[in-house]
């Protein structure tokens, strides 16, 4: 299966400030998706991309699919309280998509200091 | 639409016993997937199943399991449970035809003693 690499692994911001957060892999992707993860819950999923340089957004959040289809990228503007929790990148598991797993990156944790 | 929902939401079980989680996907959604969520190795996918067959596995070993019934609930089981197996068991369901996007529930948190 292939393997994603995000980073940052943590951010400490302040309240208004923006992120951005980005994801690799090492193959071809024609997927991906970002999903947040609040403590003891499910990842609800964010944003969805299906076509090399494709930007979409979804109110504050902005995500992109990089055009080597071999990274992402999600960015949240003017963070408020309630963004504070775990972001994940995933993908197919395997190149061929459709009926697969997904895989995903290890996280991306922010947190918002007051 | 009512979401995904797993069931229970919180199990203990002692080394060497036996597990069966449930999973109700979303209405109309055929396609059902199962994921370990840990500390160490993040979050790994166990199984695919689409119309009641399994599509897809991931490197887990024979004690996980899991079947899927014709009105596309699922349940996996974990036999002769280790304490490694405690984890955060995570279902998600798609409707099917070639969507990646997968939709989660809120998890069974499992706790081997």
């Amino acid at each position: 299966g292939q393997q994603l690499n995000q980073s940052p692994q943590s951010m400490f911001i302040q309240e208004g400030e923006d992120v951005s957060m980005n994801c690799t892999s090492s193959s071809i992707f024609n997927t991906w998706l970002w999903y947040k993860q609040d403590p003891g819950e499910g990842p609800v999923l964010l944003i969805a991309l299906y076509k090399a340089g494709e930007l979409t957004s979804n109110g504050r959040l902005t995500a992109q699919f990089g055009i080597t289809r071999k990274d992402s990228f999600l960015n949240i503007s003017a963070s408020i309280p309630s963004d504070v929790g775990i972001y994940f990148c995933a993908g197919p598991l395997y190149s061929g998509g459709g009926a697969d797993g997904l895989t995903f990156g290890k996280g991306t944790h922010l947190i918002i200091q007051p | 639409k009512a979401g995904v929902t797993q069931t229970p939401r919180y199990l203990i079980k002692t080394r060497g016993q036996q597990v069966t989680l449930s999973c109700s996907p979303i209405s109309g959604h055929r396609s059902v997937s199962w994921y370990q969520q840990t500390p160490g190795q993040g979050l790994q996918f166990l199984f695919e199943y689409f119309s009641e067959t399994q599509r897809n596995k991931g490197n887990f070993p024979g004690r996980f399991s899991g079947r899927q019934f014709s009105n596309s609930r699922s349940e996996m089981n974990v036999s002769t449970l280790e304490l490694g197996d405690s984890a955060l068991y995570l279902c998600a369901s798609r409707p099917g035809g070639g969507l990646t996007e997968a939709f989660f529930g809120q998890g069974t948190r499992l706790t081997v003693v």
